[in-house]
């Protein structure tokens, strides 16, 4: 059964840091993987979807990488803002059923002036 | 683009009373999707209709919880005797997929309805 999971739980940086967030998923055969913003009290917003065959996406100031092999991806922010303070999660297609995606449980975020 | 829309964005209610969603998904958008979300938890796959079919039910959807995508536009998720553990943000989400493979296009999700069961 397919886990994801998210390290760390909640991060507190200041403005203009760089940061990682972590995603792990057990079970290597992915369709893809895709990362999402939530704020609080709405719905997802898509940022990055990588697929299976791929090692990297980039949209501005985020890139995220996936490693199939190790079950590993992460999410780069470069220069951090107090607007990116979010809730952001990863979720894999996997082989299991290839319409849902599971979800970590997210990593929550806030950057401060 | 109008975005996925759902309605209402707020549900109370009194255990064993029946509720019903509604979502609107992107007008193109062939494939919809319905996801469970509790506190601190990501979602949970619910369920997920091609155009009116519905394909795949996660073992979570009990025999008190139907969903519909009447003429594959919008669609009802209706849950019958609530309960407590009911309570969540219920999220709808929409893609445009060609064929009946993996999904390949970003989900658009919706902003959810909260439901409280008390």
């Amino acid at each position: 059964k397919q886990e994801v999971t998210q390290i760390p739980a909640a991060l507190s940086v200041p403005e203009g840091e760089n940061l990682v967030l972590n995603c792990s998923f057990t079970d290597s055969a992915i369709y893809n993987l895709q990362w999402f913003r939530q704020d609080p009290g709405k719905g997802l917003t898509s940022l990055l979807l990588i697929q299976s065959s791929q090692r990297e996406q980039t949209s501005g100031r985020l890139n995220a990488s996936l490693d199939k092999s190790s079950g590993r991806s992460t999410l780069y922010i470069a220069a951090s803002q107090p607007g990116d303070s979010a809730t952001y999660l990863c979720a894999v297609n996997d082989a299991g059923g290839y319409n849902k995606l599971i979800f970590g449980a997210g990593t929550r975020l806030a950057v401060h002036p | 683009d109008t975005g996925v829309s759902q309605d209402p964005r707020h549900k109370i209610t009194k255990r064993g009373q029946n509720v019903t969603f509604r979502c609107d998904p992107i007008s193109e958008h062939n494939r919809l999707y319905w996801y469970r979300q509790t506190l601190g938890q990501g979602p949970e796959f619910l369920t997920y209709f091609q155009n009116e079919a519905q394909l795949e039910k996660s073992r979570l959807l009990s025999d008190r919880f139907s969903a519909e995508r009447p003429k594959g536009s919008f669609s009802t998720l209706e849950i019958q005797r609530t309960e407590q553990g009911d309570s969540a943000m219920y999220l709808c989400a929409s893609s445009f997929g060609r064929g009946y493979g993996p999904y390949n296009s970003p989900l658009h999700f919706g902003n959810g309805t909260r439901l409280t069961v008390t």
